[in-house]
């Protein structure tokens, strides 16, 4: 079956600091993949997605490139603020019409000034 | 523009008890879904729905059932709870065919 495995948290950083958090997934096909963001109290947002691969998503400051030949799609930033302090979830989409997905277990960062 | 609703935001329930947890949004999504959340396991699927009258289930549908009477509305019912079933409860819609999905802020939902 699928699966999205992610790094393990959480994940503390100085602000301006650079941020990595590897994801790596299992799938049958050419899967869709996906990078959402949970901010404290809030339901998930979509942050980034690729489609295809060596496909790079970007939003807000944020990049993560589709990997097809190490199946992974890790999330960067070059210099992270205290207002990135959230969860973040990698998600892959394996079915026509991106109907389910499949989420990891979520790493939760936190930026200090 | 309201997004994806869902209500009650907190909820304490004994076990055996039943309730049913709401969801409704105002984008003319045809697809719409129920996850749980919980510590060190992601968000599973429990049921989704691509379309009114339409349901199927997900990862972990034991124990929930869902309608889908109107494009709106898809709420989540427990008939009787257990305490397995304290989690963190996001409904979830998107266009047919989109990739974007839209979170309700979450149901917190605590079975003693």
């Amino acid at each position: 079956g699928n699966s999205v495995t992610q790094m393990e948290g959480p994940v503390t950083l100085s602000e301006e600091a650079f941020l990595t958090i590897n994801c790596t997934y299992t799938a049958t096909g050419y899967p869709s993949l996906f990078w959402y963001v949970q901010y404290p109290g809030e339901g998930l947002q979509l942050l980034l997605k690729a489609t295809k691969a060596d496909d790079k998503g970007s939003n807000k400051g944020f990049e993560a490139t589709y990997r097809k030949e190490t199946t992974s799609f890790h999330l960067e930033k070059g210099s992270v603020q205290v207002s990135d302090s959230a969860v973040y979830f990698c998600a892959l989409s394996a079915n026509f019409g991106n109907e389910k997905l499949t989420f990891g277990t979520g790493t939760r960062l936190t930026i200090i000034p | 523009n309201a997004g994806v609703t869902q209500t009650p935001k907190f909820q304490v329930l004994k076990t055996g008890q039943s309730m049913t947890l709401q969801c409704a949004q105002d984008m003319n999504h045809e697809y719409m879904s129920w996850y749980r959340q919980d510590p060190g396991m992601g968000l599973r699927l429990i049921h989704y729905s691509v379309g009114a009258g339409i349901t199927d289930q997900g990862e972990v549908p034991n124990g929930y059932n869902v309608s889908r009477s109107t494009t709106e509305d898809f709420p989540l019912r427990l008939l009787s709870a257990a305490p397995s079933q304290t989690s963190v409860y996001f409904c979830a819609s998107k266009r047919q065919g989109g990739e974007k999905l839209f979170f309700g802020s979450g149901t917190q939902l605590s079975v003693l």
